[in-house]
This record gives C-alpha cells, sequence and structure tokens, in this order.
C-alpha cells in the first residue's frame, strides 16, 4: 500500500472549514484514498473515501488532485467535536484487508 | 443499527497470563479485524477474519490468535502476557473482506498488564 504523509497538527476556528491535506505521491491505479479519525480514547470513525473523482457525504468532502497524488479532507463547518487524530490511509483495492495507519494529522478546533 | 461492541471495556492481566477479547460485529457483517494501538505506537493491523477463516495476519507473534465463529463474532487470545502487551485493542468490521469496505471499528478493550 502506498504511503501517506500528513502535516502532525493544524488548528481551525469553531465554524470555519477545516482543510486537511494528505500526500500520496506514490499512489497506484487501484488504490484508493480513506478518511478515517480517532477521537481520544475512542475506536476510529469512517469518514470518507474516494478514487478519483470527488465525493461528498454528510461528514465531509474529499477532493483528489487529478493526477491523484495528493488528496484534501474538508469538514466545511468545524465544530469543537471533530477535535481529533485524521488519518489518510491509501488502500489497495483487494484482499488484504489491513488498513495502515500512519501518524495522522491533530486537528484541534478552537472556539 | 447497533455498531461494533467489544467486551470487556477493561481488563487487567499479569505477566504470563492469558487475555481473551470479544468483539460483535455489525449485524450481516462477516468480516473482523483487530488491531492494536499502544502507546507511541499508533494504530497496527493484527488480524483478519472473514467466514470464519484467517484471511491476513500483521507482524506479531503466534502468542496472539484468534477466532470467529459462526454468527461472525470474534475472540482474540493473547498468551503469555508481556508488559508491552498493555494497549488499545479495537475490533474493526465490514461487509465483506472483498474490496473496498469501510471498516467500522469498535470502541476497544484497554488491555493492562503488569
Amino acid at each position: 500500500d502506498a504511503k501517506t504523509t500528513q502535516p502532525p497538527s493544524m488548528d481551525c476556528a469553531e465554524g470555519r472549514a477545516a482543510n486537511l491535506p494528505c500526500n500520496h505521491s506514490t499512489i497506484s491505479g487501484n488504490e484508493y484514498v480513506y478518511w478515517y479519525r480517532q477521537i481520544h480514547s475512542q475506536g476510529p470513525q469512517y469518514i470518507i473515501h474516494g478514487l478519483k473523482n470527488n465525493e461528498t457525504n454528510e461528514m465531509a468532502s474529499l477532493i483528489i488532485t487529478e493526477d491523484r497524488k495528493s488528496s484534501t479532507l474538508i469538514l466545511p463547518h468545524a465544530t469543537l467535536r471533530d477535535t481529533a487524530v485524521y488519518y489518510c490511509i491509501v488502500r489497495v483495492l483487494g484482499n488484504t484487508g489491513k488498513l495502515i495507519f500512519g501518524q495522522g494529522t491533530t486537528l484541534q478546533v478552537k472556539p | 443499527e447497533a455498531g461494533v461492541t467489544q467486551s470487556p471495556t477493561h481488563l487487567i492481566k499479569t505477566r504470563g497470563q492469558q487475555a481473551t477479547l470479544r468483539c460483535s460485529p455489525i449485524s450481516g457483517h462477516t468480516s473482523v479485524y483487530w488491531y492494536q494501538q499502544a502507546l507511541g505506537l499508533g494504530l497496527q493491523f493484527l488480524l483478519w477474519y472473514d467466514e470464519g477463516e484467517e484471511r491476513n495476519r500483521g507482524n506479531f507473534p503466534p502468542r496472539f490468535s484468534g477466532r470467529q465463529f459462526p454468527n461472525y463474532s470474534s475472540e482474540l487470545n493473547v498468551n503469555a502476557l508481556e508488559l508491552e502487551d498493555s494497549a488499545l485493542y479495537l475490533c474493526a468490521s465490514s461487509l465483506a473482506g472483498q474490496g473496498v469496505d469501510e471498516q467500522y471499528f469498535g470502541p476497544g478493550t484497554r488491555l493492562t498488564v503488569t
């Protein structure tokens, strides 16, 4: 599975959009980009995933560049409850089953 | 819809003992995954079960083992406990082991080895 690079930490003002970047320059054509988050001491929570088109759901939007070497997770109106560690994971289409978590980005939403 | 459940919430054992952790997947999910989150080491993949069979295993010694029951619930056993086994053990489930099905995590079992 391709390696991902994320900034270790970011701040965001409550009510503003949080834009979390992820670099995955070695991504292969059959690899999807997944985002999970982990609020302190809880199990990770699935947010969104995509292959090459932009995706949106009730939680967030995922923007993947045309060359697929980077992506951005957008939380449109961050709240204090969005404070968490956000993980960008690139996962091969296949049967390995495992998710490889890096260090993620700690997002601190401030009032 | 009930999420992934795990028991117990906390478990305290001494070195050399065995620990058994349990996981019930979301109804309809056939795949169960186990992860270890030790302090400072991040989330690491342990095991994947699908349809009662072990499908993949992470880089952990054989004293970490498990099984999946006909109702798709799963058990993780850790034998000969060592201090460094102290961690949050997370279980996740998905619809199937094929493709790119997203995994849904439980709240975890906090294992402390003294």
